[in-house]
């Protein structure tokens, strides 16, 4: 498995403004990834973010509302922009340790409320 | 492309009888299959996965979980629940692309 941690773990912000999560792994990853669980629903990928190239985002998320820094292979963030309440969820990172298998081990999670 | 689809958004099940989280799955590929279990106020914790080996799955906490093909099931069970077992359940496909697809999720609730 993998330890990860994630900051803040909450958090209550003002329409408008920016909020960057950090994400931390114990070891070095190759794979980390990024999801937003919106209230009472389930996890919906925004991007795919490997070390020394750029964020593969999914369809509905773009880099210029959720810019993404992978910095090295143990850290990663995730800036949600000009945010608004729609916004409100909690945002996940994840890492894929068993390469090839596909099993991604969870952080626990930033809790975003947008005013 | 791959899919998933739980069946029930809430199960209540007492303590002490079995627990059946179902799990249909659809995938163009031979799927790896996965169950998550999500606490209040927690990340997802995986307790178990196929990834083409045996078909019955032992996980953590005594779940288990049986591949069938025939009928692109994946379903979740527990011989007796616990009170601790409370949480929401997501049942995923990853389609060997490094994604994984999420199902809507299954809360389940313990009655004593």
């Amino acid at each position: 498995s993998a330890v990860i941690s994630q900051k803040p773990s909450r958090d209550i912000c003002q329409r408008g403004t920016s909020l960057t999560i950090q994400c931390q792994v114990d070891s070095q990853v190759t794979m980390m990834f990024w999801y937003r669980q919106q209230p009472g629903q389930s996890l919906t990928l925004i991007a795919t973010a490997n070390q020394g190239s750029e964020a593969t985002y999914e369809s509905g998320f773009v880099i210029d509302k959720f810019p993404i820094s992978r910095p090295n292979l143990t850290f990663s963030t995730l800036t949600v922009s000009n945010m608004s309440p729609e916004d409100s969820s909690i945002y996940l990172c994840s890492v894929e340790r068993d390469r090839g298998v596909g099993t991604q081990y969870f952080g626990p999670g930033t809790r975003l409320t947008v005013l | 492309a791959q899919s998933v689809t739980q069946l029930g958004s809430h199960v209540s099940v007492s303590e002490g009888a079995l627990v059946l989280l179902r799990c249909n799955y659809s995938s163009s590929v031979p799927p790896y299959l996965f169950w998550y279990v999500q606490y209040p106020n927690q990340g997802l914790q995986l307790l178990l996965k196929y990834t083409s080996a045996a078909t019955l799955v032992k996980g953590i906490n005594g779940f288990e979980a049986e591949f069938k093909k025939s009928e692109t099931s994946f379903h979740l069970t527990k011989p007796s629940a616990h009170m601790s077992d409370a949480a929401e359940y997501f049942c995923a496909v990853s389609g060997r692309d490094d994604k994984i697809i999420f199902g809507k999720g299954t809360r389940l609730h313990i009655l004593p």
